[in-house]
């Protein structure tokens, strides 16, 4: 079935660096693009980055730019986030999500998410 | 505080039909559609709406939405207990080149 799994989360200490993972599979990971969404603990939904199908094009959010990096590798299906110089307020549970094409940047398909803790 | 805004809560009554206001601007639901999230308790999100009133499979047509200029309404008919819920908008948008999050609204069935 379709589905993507995150993993790479935990607790780090700020100004350190992780690396999160979102395998996918069930479907051709190649023709899709793919999002980074955030959410703080009790806050709302946080747009964070995206990828295009091919890798060619990459957006992020404001307040990650120069921190964070988003690529992906289509031969193993898999997206990555490269969160460099992280803060406590980057606390938050990690969703990836698949966007289809011509869906109007809608997330069909959402991973269970993963968890970073930003504290000393 | 969200570039796109909907009330933090609503209510309704089983059976009901409540509606979810998002107001934009031009440059985000003024120029691209709306899709629409539903996040139960503890659970990721779920697509709702997409592309102009659009339903993924397993989405009851209790769900629609509707845009007017730069806002939009999503809006759950035959209220049920089940619907209890965050709900948020989200679109792209033109001039930051982001994907825009409402804040979220809670629904909460009487």
């Amino acid at each position: 079935q379709v589905q993507l799994v995150e993993s790479g989360g935990g607790v780090v200490q700020p100004g350190r660096s992780l690396r999160l993972s979102c395998a996918a599979s069930g479907f051709t990971f190649s023709t899709h693009a793919m999002h980074w969404v955030r959410q703080a603990p009790g806050k709302g939904l946080e747009w964070v980055a995206f990828i295009w199908f091919d890798g060619s094009e990459k957006h992020y959010t404001d307040s990650v730019k120069g921190r964070f990096s988003i690529s992906r590798d289509n031969s193993k299906n898999t997206v990555y986030l490269q969160m460099d110089s992280l803060r406590g307020d980057d606390t938050a549970v990690y969703y990836c999500g698949r966007d289809p094409p011509a869906s109007g940047f809608a997330l069909d398909v959402w991973g269970q998410g993963t968890t970073v803790i930003v504290s000393s | 505080q969200s570039v796109l805004t909907q009330p933090p809560s609503a209510s309704g009554t089983p059976g009901q039909r409540v509606t979810i206001s998002c107001s934009g601007s031009s440059s985000n639901i003024g120029s691209n559609t709306v899709n629409w999230y539903q996040q139960l308790p503890g659970t990721a999100p779920k697509l709702l709406i997409y592309n102009n009133n659009q339903r993924p499979s397993g989405v009851p047509d209790r769900f629609s939405d509707s845009k007017t200029g730069t806002s939009a309404s999503l809006a759950i008919s035959g209220l049920q207990s089940e619907d209890e819920a965050d709900y948020y908008c989200a679109v792209w948008d033109e001039s930051l080149k982001s994907v825009l999050f409402g804040g979220g609204t809670k629904l909460t069935v009487l």
